[in-house]
């Protein structure tokens, strides 16, 4: 089946600072999930979204679902070292996941 | 501990062996799920179950492979005749039906298995 494709593949960011990873689709959803994986551990389901324009927060975490339902954005404010792991999205109940998108923070 | 079980957590088995996992899911999840996961990569679905049937398996999955869930609860996946190429990860999650409010999957820890 398609599968999402999630930009970047690998994020390298400095402690403190702010970055987006994205989560596209060329066609419309209906639902999107995210997960994260840290290293050595397992996917962990973190949100859905389902609605159009929906943005959700957990603490730094900022999980958005585009007007047109057909991205999804996962913004996370003055990164820490704890948000290191790989960010994986899935759409519409689908059983397949992508390469997710790897973060790496330098302290 | 009401998660997602899954027995043994590592395995080392020999070229040729047989090997089998299981998986004891979240009790009201009736959605188990199987996925295979190497370095680097995210992970790759082989096969789910919605109560005891077994819905969809992946065509990438060989014959030796085979997944079982008898009564709806556990369910248990075997490798036969295992060759290097099965190391991996071998993960297994859980699930409400779709449609439920925040629908998402419970993975486990996943047993972790290499060929020699």
């Amino acid at each position: 089946g398609q599968q999402v494709m999630q930009i970047p593949q690998y994020q390298h960011v400095q402690e403190g600072e702010d970055f987006t990873t994205y989560c596209n689709s060329s066609t419309t959803l209906s639902n999107i999930q995210w997960y994260k994986q840290r290293p050595g551990g397992h996917p962990v389901f973190l949100i859905q979204l389902v609605k159009s324009g929906e943005v959700k927060k957990q603490k730094r975490l900022t999980f958005q679902f585009g007007e047109a339902k057909k991205n999804s954005s996962l913004h996370i404010t003055a990164t820490q070292t704890t948000d290191v792991g790989t960010y994986f999205c899935q759409k519409d109940y689908k059983l397949s996941f992508g390469a997710g998108t790897t973060v790496t923070v330098r302290a | 501990d009401t998660g997602v079980s899954q027995d043994p957590r590592h395995k080392i088995t020999k070229r040729g062996q047989n090997v089998t996992f299981r998986c004891d899911p979240i009790s009201e999840h009736n959605r188990l799920y199987w996925y295979r996961q190497t370095l680097g990569q995210g992970p790759e679905f082989l096969t789910y179950f919605q109560n005891e049937a077994q819905l969809e398996k992946s065509r990438l999955l060989s014959d030796r492979f085979s997944a079982e869930r008898p009564k709806g609860s556990f369910s248990t996946l075997e490798i036969q005749r295992t060759e290097q190429g099965d190391s991996a990860m071998y993960l297994c999650a859980s699930s409400s039906p779709p449609g439920r409010v925040n629908y998402g999957y419970t993975f486990g820890s996943g047993t972790r298995l290499t060929v020699v």
